[in-house]
């Protein structure tokens, strides 16, 4: 069971470029989250998708687009990084858009932007 | 304005002893209530959760309690192992979609 899949798992860019970051389940789930982390700020989300068809913005969308491409599919496009967007991102996805229900994490995709 | 918060960012407990985890929430509406555990270079893997219908939930040497009135939630490990050494992350969730994160507290736990 793959669960959520993330690539890629490390980026280096240069200020100014962009870049999407791929997600996919294979759960059947409804749901699927953008988040990042970074230190001593926890997980803060950045878009999200309650359904396929539906996209909205999370704490900190600015310098982010996504595409819900597909039920499976949700990706996260920089279309000019800064290094402020150096962190760690989580893709997640959960079987309902709401109420209770754990979400399901990938292993993280490491940027750096220099 | 974070509503979910970890006050304590990190935590040392002797293996065997008890380690508890605090987290406060300030949303009222908030009404389901998780716990996650993060390894490094991991994604997070979810732990245990309570429904605000309840104050107690457990799951061998988790337990969850929920404090409704203080908006208040802790995590109880008994006994705790050294594979318990993880960022612990409480996290809750309302008539929203998302998941409101805490900062997550660092836990280790030593032989």
């Amino acid at each position: 069971n793959a669960g959520v899949t993330q690539t890629p798992k490390f980026q280096v860019l240069k200020t100014g470029q962009s870049m999407t970051l791929q997600c996919a389940q294979d759960m059947n789930h409804n749901s699927m989250y953008w988040y990042r982390q970074d230190p001593g700020m926890g997980l803060r989300l950045i878009y999200y998708s309650a359904s396929e068809g539906t996209t909205d913005k999370g704490e900190v969308p600015n310098g982010y687009n996504v595409s819900r491409l597909n039920k499976r599919e949700f990706s996260l496009r920089l279309e000019s990084a800064a290094p402020s967007q150096t962190s760690v991102y989580f893709c997640a996805s959960r079987l309902t858009g709401g109420g209770t229900g754990e979400l399901f994490f990938g292993e993280g995709s490491r940027l750096t932007v220099l | 304005d974070q509503q979910v918060k970890q006050n304590s960012p990190s935590l040392s407990v002797q293996e065997g002893r008890i380690s508890i985890l605090n987290c406060d929430y300030t949303n009222s509406m908030f009404d389901y209530f998780l716990w996650y555990k993060k390894y490094p270079a991991e994604g997070p893997t979810f732990l245990i959760s309570i429904s605000s219908i309840k104050d107690k939930n457990e799951d061998g040497r988790f337990t969850v309690f929920l404090n409704k009135s203080a908006k208040h939630l802790s995590l109880h490990i008994v006994p705790s192992q050294p594979g318990d050494s993880a960022v612990y992350f409480c996290a809750a969730s309302g008539s929203g979609y998302a998941l409101n994160f805490g900062k997550g507290t660092s836990l280790l736990v030593t032989p």
